[in-house]
């Protein structure tokens, strides 16, 4: 099953935060974050392989709590540049991958 | 300069006409995937390849095959299109033998079947 993310769309000015949110109803090994910009190929923010873990990258962090099979990218302090669709991605025992619907960030002046 | 080809980037066909389209990482990777992206389903795999010779379902295989002869390359294969695979599909490679490592997509091919 696709894990789910909230919210599907969010309008923010810039140098605010958002969080978006990430669930799964099978067990999580890892969660990978994608960003994907329109018309071009999704990439990658980070992955937390650990319950626990998490993770940092400029102002965009990410934490992942294995026990509620859940996880929340952060961003904050938002520049035009965030603007885009994120992904979750969760990895199966089997090694095969499942991503979430995705949710829309936009950014405005 | 590191990355995943895809090709075509835009492909029309009509139903029922094979096509392959085709995939090459040049990053030495194991990992190897297709997913298809429609709108408000995000990406969904396809099937995925752990190595050489080595190729698994995902979450939608039905109308697709793979194949994965050598490391590099890991061509999809619609034997018999419909309609209903008109999407936009990316490949992508990891390094690593399974999915938990940084994923490297290539640019996507759109597919129209008409």
């Amino acid at each position: 099953q696709q894990p789910v993310q909230s919210p599907q769309a969010v309008i923010l000015r810039e140098g605010e935060d958002a969080v978006i949110n990430c669930s799964s109803s099978k067990a999580l090994y890892s969660v990978h974050w994608y960003r994907q910009k329109h018309g071009e190929a999704p990439v990658f923010l980070m992955i937390l392989l650990k319950g626990g873990e998490q993770k940092g990258h400029e102002k965009i962090s990410a934490s992942f709590n294995e026990k509620k099979q859940q996880s929340s990218l952060y961003l904050t302090a938002s520049q035009l540049s965030y603007s885009g669709t994120y992904f979750c991605g969760t990895e199966g025992w089997n090694n095969d991958m499942r991503f979430g619907a995705g949710t829309r960030l936009t950014v405005k002046p | 300069e590191a990355q995943v080809t895809q090709n075509p980037r835009y492909l029309i066909t009509v139903t029922g006409k094979k096509l392959t389209v085709t995939c090459s990482q040049n990053m030495n990777h194991e990992y190897m995937s297709w997913y298809r992206q429609d709108p408000g389903l995000g990406l969904r795999q396809i099937y995925y390849s752990m190595n050489v010779e080595v190729t698994d379902k995902g979450d939608v295989p039905e109308g697709y095959k793979v194949s994965r002869k050598e490391k590099r390359n890991f061509p999809l294969i619609l034997e018999s299109p419909s309609p209903n695979q008109t999407s936009l599909y990316f490949c992508a490679s990891s390094p690593g033998g399974g999915a938990n490592t940084e994923a490297f997509f290539g640019q996507g091919t759109r597919l129209t079947v008409v």
